[in-house]
């Protein structure tokens, strides 16, 4: 079990390029989740997604967009970088929230824009 | 609005000291408040949680002190290790609302030996 991954651990966009992060899951959770984490400011959810198809705003997706075309994958895209989503991006799962299961983690994409 | 507020935002302890975290938080509505840590370069883990109707819970040397009518909720490490130095997360969520889990802003404990 791998548990929850990320790809890329590390990248540098020049302001205005594009790209996505890949969170996959290989636990069969429905609701999956990105955040982002800035120093004093903790965890901050972007986008959410209750299962397959599915995806949900969260405290601040402006910039952001996500799909969710598979039940283990969970796509963050930015499609303008800004140097304000300089940031350490983090993907995380659950079994089913509505019962307050553990959110499991992956280790974080470390994302600066220039 | 931060709905979840922590205190201190950084903590150095020596060892076999006891660190307490405080957490305060606002809507009436959360019902689950977990404890997350987390080591750098690493993603958070779940460490403890409780819900309302109890005051107090223990697991190993981590304890959550819950108080409902100040809406306050602290955690507690007994005899700290080195290898507790990490950063800690309060947190709390709502089955009303979604259970989405909202993040205090973090604290960075550090326990020298």
């Amino acid at each position: 079990n791998a548990g929850v991954t990320q790809t890329p651990k590390f990248r540098v966009l020049k302001t205005g390029q594009s790209m996505t992060l890949l969170c996959a899951q290989d636990m069969n959770h429905e609701y999956m989740y990105w955040y982002r984490q800035d120093p004093g400011m903790g965890l901050r959810l972007i986008h959410y997604s209750v299962g397959e198809g599915t995806t949900a705003k969260g405290e601040v997706p402006d910039g952001y967009n996500v799909s969710r075309l598979k039940k283990q994958n969970f796509l963050l895209g930015l499609e303008s970088a800004a140097p304000s989503q300089t940031s350490v991006y983090f993907c995380a799962s659950s079994y089913v929230p509505g019962s307050h299961y553990e959110q499991y983690f992956g280790p974080g994409t470390r994302l600066t824009v220039t | 609005q931060q709905q979840v507020k922590q205190s201190p935002q950084s903590l150095i302890v020596q060892k076999g000291g006891i660190p307490i975290i405080n957490c305060a938080y606002e809507n009436t509505a959360f019902d689950y408040f977990p404890w997350y840590q987390q080591f750098p370069g690493k993603g958070p883990a779940l460490l403890i949680a409780i819900r309302p109707d109890v005051s107090e819970k223990k697991e190993g040397r981590f304890t959550i002190s819950f108080n409902k009518s100040a809406k306050q909720f602290s955690l507690h490490i007994m005899d700290s290790q080195p290898g507790d130095s990490a950063t800690y997360f309060c947190a709390a969520s709502s089955i009303t609302q979604g259970g989405k889990l909202i993040f205090g802003q973090g604290t960075e404990l550090s326990v020298k030996p």
